[in-house]
């Protein structure tokens, strides 16, 4: 079974300010998603990832699966990218078996 | 929009009590999941349906238990209510299982257990 270990598990920071958030996993999965959940509790895929590098507006997202580690960017960070932020991978590796999710990051950027 | 949609949005049980939450998933989406996020935790799977059976199941006890329906449309039940099974139900879908599909998740149902 997949575990899964996020860092930091908080993260204050200035508005315009470089972000990183790691995310480790212990099995060979076949894709990696990152996710957003805001206060409220609804939860957004931002990115799934089974190689390389992805980017969507500010976001980066990039993936080792060597090395089973995968982190997420945010350039030029805002106010309303405060949210937590949570990186799943399938519980088993792969197929249909639900996520394993990271405990997340939550994530504070003050003007 | 995830075009997921969850109900109730909020609602309170007594122990004891049965509860019933339901989910309407995107149109063709045969996978779907459940997941229980207690306050200041990740989220931890319940089970999912594939094609309106079950084929895969956390460690949660029998009295958590689903059915999907052929409109895609599914529904989580749990019996014997306790104060622990007070949290944030989420359910998730997909086309195909989360290997390799975006999930689309719902606003969430919070059970409070009185």
């Amino acid at each position: 079974k997949n575990e899964v270990e996020q860092s930091p598990q908080n993260l204050t920071a200035q508005e315009g300010e470089f972000i990183t958030i790691n995310c480790s996993y212990s099995v060979g999965i076949s894709a990696l998603h990152w996710l957003q959940q805001h206060p409220g509790g609804g939860i957004v895929s931002l990115f799934m990832l089974s190689s390389g590098k992805k980017k969507h507006g500010r976001l980066i997202a990039t993936i080792n699966i060597q090395e089973k580690h995968s982190s997420l960017h945010i350039t030029a960070s805002h106010p309303r990218d405060s949210a937590v932020y949570i990186c799943a991978v399938p519980r088993l590796g792969g197929g249909a078996d639900g996520l394993t999710f990271g405990k997340g990051t939550h994530l504070i950027i003050q003007p | 929009e995830t075009g997921v949609t969850q109900s109730p949005t909020h609602l309170i049980k007594t122990r004891g009590q049965q509860v019933t939450l339901r989910c309407s998933s995107q149109s063709g989406h045969n996978t779907v999941s459940w997941y229980q996020q207690a306050l200041g935790q990740g989220p931890q799977f319940i089970f999912q349906y594939y094609r309106e059976e079950e084929n895969g199941r956390g460690n949660f006890p029998p009295r958590f238990s689903g059915l999907q329906f052929p409109n895609y449309s599914s529904e989580l039940n749990v019996n014997a209510l306790e104060l622990d099974d007070s949290a944030l139900y989420l359910c998730a879908s997909s086309l195909d299982g989360y290997s390799g599909n975006t999930i689309y998740f719902g606003e969430g149902s919070w059970l409070t257990v009185v």
